[in-house]
């Protein structure tokens, strides 16, 4: 399987209730990042965390890196139906920084 | 600043015939990435570009496609001879010199083959 694969693939949940996505990867990293994509558009960068941080806030997310696992997890709380979207994990090591994308987790936030 | 401008955002070509896709970064930014997108997937790595150079093309098909980035105007993806498999969403990335940045994406190009 593809370095990168988010857990669960759909969510769905009411407005105002938390929303929590998993991402695992296979080999060493430079960093992790989380975007977002709504539907026919572009990705939105939301979080980069070094491969040397634990955590790191944004706003209304939270995500989390643990090296020794090598997963990955992106917490969106008081969620409103705007947040209604794909959230892709990516990877990515020094060189170049190409990106390792997963399949995603489409988020469906009901109002 | 402008983000990351893609044209067309659709295109459609018959079988045989050629795509050209175009990007343009982020003013500033050296580093250009394209991707490609199937529905319901997440984005594959296709090529990595500097102004100038091909960096990386690990994820680009050995025939029938290049790109390119040269040292005026904007990188250009192109594809000779598409075939339906071709059909897919193509996204542009850029990011500044800078290693450990984040990449801004464009709106993608929307290519469906006949």
């Amino acid at each position: 399987s593809q370095q990168g694969e988010e857990d669960p693939q759909a969510l769905s949940i009411q407005e105002g209730e938390n929303a929590t996505m998993n991402c695992s990867y296979k080999t060493s990293i430079n960093n992790l990042q989380w975007y977002r994509q709504n539907s026919g558009r572009g990705l939105v960068h939301l979080i980069l965390i070094r491969s040397n941080e634990r955590e790191k806030h944004s706003g209304r997310l939270r995500v989390t890196l643990d090296t020794s696992k090598k997963s990955s997890s992106l917490l969106i709380t008081a969620s409103r139906a705007a947040d209604t979207a794909s959230y892709f994990c990516a990877t990515g090591k020094a060189a170049g920084n190409k990106l390792t994308f997963g399949g995603g987790t489409r988020v469906l936030v009901k109002p | 600043n402008a983000g990351v401008m893609q044209n067309p955002r659709h295109l459609v070509r018959r079988r045989g015939q050629e795509a050209r896709l175009r990007c343009s970064p982020v003013k500033g930014h050296s580093h250009v990435y394209w991707y490609r997108q199937l529905p319901e997937e997440g984005l594959k790595f296709m090529v990595y570009l500097q102004k100038e150079n091909i960096i990386d093309e690990s994820g680009m098909p050995k025939e029938r496609f290049s790109a390119e980035f040269p040292k005026e105007g904007p990188s250009i993806l192109r594809i000779q001879q598409v075939v339906r498999g071709d059909s897919a969403a193509y996204f542009c990335a850029s990011s500044p010199e800078q290693n450990n940045q984040p990449q801004h994406f464009g709106d993608g190009t929307r290519l469906s083959i006949l």
